[in-house]
């Protein structure tokens, strides 16, 4: 199975804030790599996938790159709406595998 | 609009079966690559398995924790997903969710006796 590491677990940052979040898979995913938003209560959101290709109707705030093993999902100018826990995943081969999440929170 | 609403989750005690739904509306289930996905109280996401759309074989591919025990299934004529867990397990406790590049809300499963 190809093993998710998601960093860091948990930020806080302030309305305005550049975050960046990372992914490192434990091998190569060929840039079949997704980015999720979750919001308690809410249904989940596919932000990125295919590693930089924005979602339809995703703000352009925004952005993600990488490749090979290494992928980076970085919001330009943090909202309020944006506090919410990210997750990485894989779709290059099953079982299809998440990282552990980043929980972004209001500083 | 597309949309997906799960249903049929609820109390279960170990060894016990559910059968999960998903509704599916504004695109067809079968022309969809459609995935179960779970996530534990307070913990991650993890991937139950996953159906393929009809052109591409309709493959089915399960997590290994639930291979055996649970079956994907759709049916057309109604644009509905399922998810057929027997032998449940404490451990399957959790929201469960049914997703393309939508999610729905999710419904909650509870093992225990």
């Amino acid at each position: 199975d190809i093993q998710m590491t998601q960093s860091p677990s948990s930020l806080s940052a302030s309305v305005g804030d550049r975050v960046t979040i990372a992914c490192l898979a434990s091998q190569s995913v060929g840039n079949y790599l997704n980015w999720y938003q979750l919001k308690p209560g809410k249904a989940p959101k596919l932000l990125i996938y295919g590693a930089s290709s924005l979602q339809s109707g995703v703000p352009s705030r925004f952005s993600a790159s990488g490749s090979g093993t290494d992928y980076t999902l970085t919001i330009s100018s943090l909202q309020p709406e944006d506090f919410a826990t990210y997750y990485c995943q894989q779709s290059y081969s099953t079982p299809l595998t998440f990282g552990g999440g980043t929980k972004v929170e209001i500083k | 609009e597309v949309q997906l609403v799960e249903s049929g989750g609820g109390l279960v005690k170990p060894g016990g079966s559910l059968r999960l739904s998903c509704a599916a509306s504004g695109f067809t289930v079968s022309n969809a690559w459609m995935t179960w996905v779970r996530q534990v109280p307070g913990k991650g996401l993890e991937w139950v398995g996953r159906i393929k759309r009809k052109t591409d074989g309709g493959t089915i591919d399960y997590a290994a924790p639930v291979k055996g025990r649970f079956t994907i299934s759709r049916d057309d004529s109604k644009n509905t997903l399922y998810l057929q867990m027997n032998s449940l397990k404490i451990e399957d406790t959790g929201v469960y969710y049914c997703s393309t590049d939508y999610w729905g809300q999710g419904t909650l499963v509870t093992v225990s006796s």
